[in-house]
């Protein structure tokens, strides 16, 4: 089955710096990678996905790549604002069946500092 | 409020106790997912519904815990015989049948002592 790998475990960065988090995935029939944002004690809300037939995908700070063929996908996130500070989670479509579940990285917490 | 929305969103029971919790998806969504969230990592796939047909149940999903959509609207997750290892998040999730986006409620927090 799909397996997910999420890298770091946890950033700091200066407000105004970017962040990067990246993630690997091992099933190549996966075609759906969003990612997720989860304040302390909040829902995961989706923030950006990317689908297999682009490379690239941006809304206004955040940007997402897609790499198939290395089967890995990375967020960035520029100009950094202490309110982007929660826990990042990347996810992938399984590739098997229709369901469409998703499997979930072990998360990226990130801590802008003012 | 036309978001996912989970009830009750807190649950303290004691050990060997049934629980049951509630989903309520967007309205026009007729996917619903449950995952499963321990603290410090990503959610886990529980169990999926297709409308009121459950099509697919993790491995995770023992004996003990059953699902329900029975309208295809709200689902409900009943955990019988609680453990303390079941203490996690419960989130719900959402989505269009031809859409990839889900969309996740709030979740339900239970702490079995």
């Amino acid at each position: 089955g799909e397996n997910v790998e999420q890298h770091p475990s946890t950033l700091s960065v200066q407000e105004g710096d970017s962040a990067v988090i990246k993630c690997t995935y091992s099933d190549s029939a996966s075609n759906y990678f969003p990612w997720y944002k989860q304040e302390l004690g909040k829902r995961p809300q989706l923030i950006i996905d990317i689908r297999s037939n682009v490379g690239e995908k941006k809304d206004q700070r955040i940007a997402v790549t897609l790499n198939k063929t290395a089967k890995h996908f990375s967020l960035h996130i520029t100009e950094t604002q202490p309110e982007d500070s929660a826990v990042y989670f990347c996810a992938a479509k399984d590739g098997s069946g229709n369901t469409g579940k998703l499997i979930f990285g072990q998360g990226t917490t990130l801590q802008v500092k003012p | 409020d036309t978001g996912v929305s989970q009830n009750p969103r807190h649950k303290i029971t004691k050990r060997g106790q049934n629980v049951t919790f509630r989903c309520d998806p967007i309205s026009e969504h007729n996917r619903l997912y449950w995952y499963r969230q321990t603290l410090g990592q990503g959610p886990e796939f529980l169990t999926y519904f297709q409308n009121e047909a459950q099509l697919e149940k993790s491995r995770l999903l023992s004996d003990r815990f059953s699902a329900e959509r029975p309208k295809g609207s709200f689902s409900t997750l009943e955990i019988q015989r609680t453990e303390q290892g079941d203490s996690a998040m419960y989130l719900c999730a959402s989505s269009l049948n031809q859409g990839n986006e889900q969309y996740f409620g709030p979740g339900t927090r239970l702490t079995v002592t």
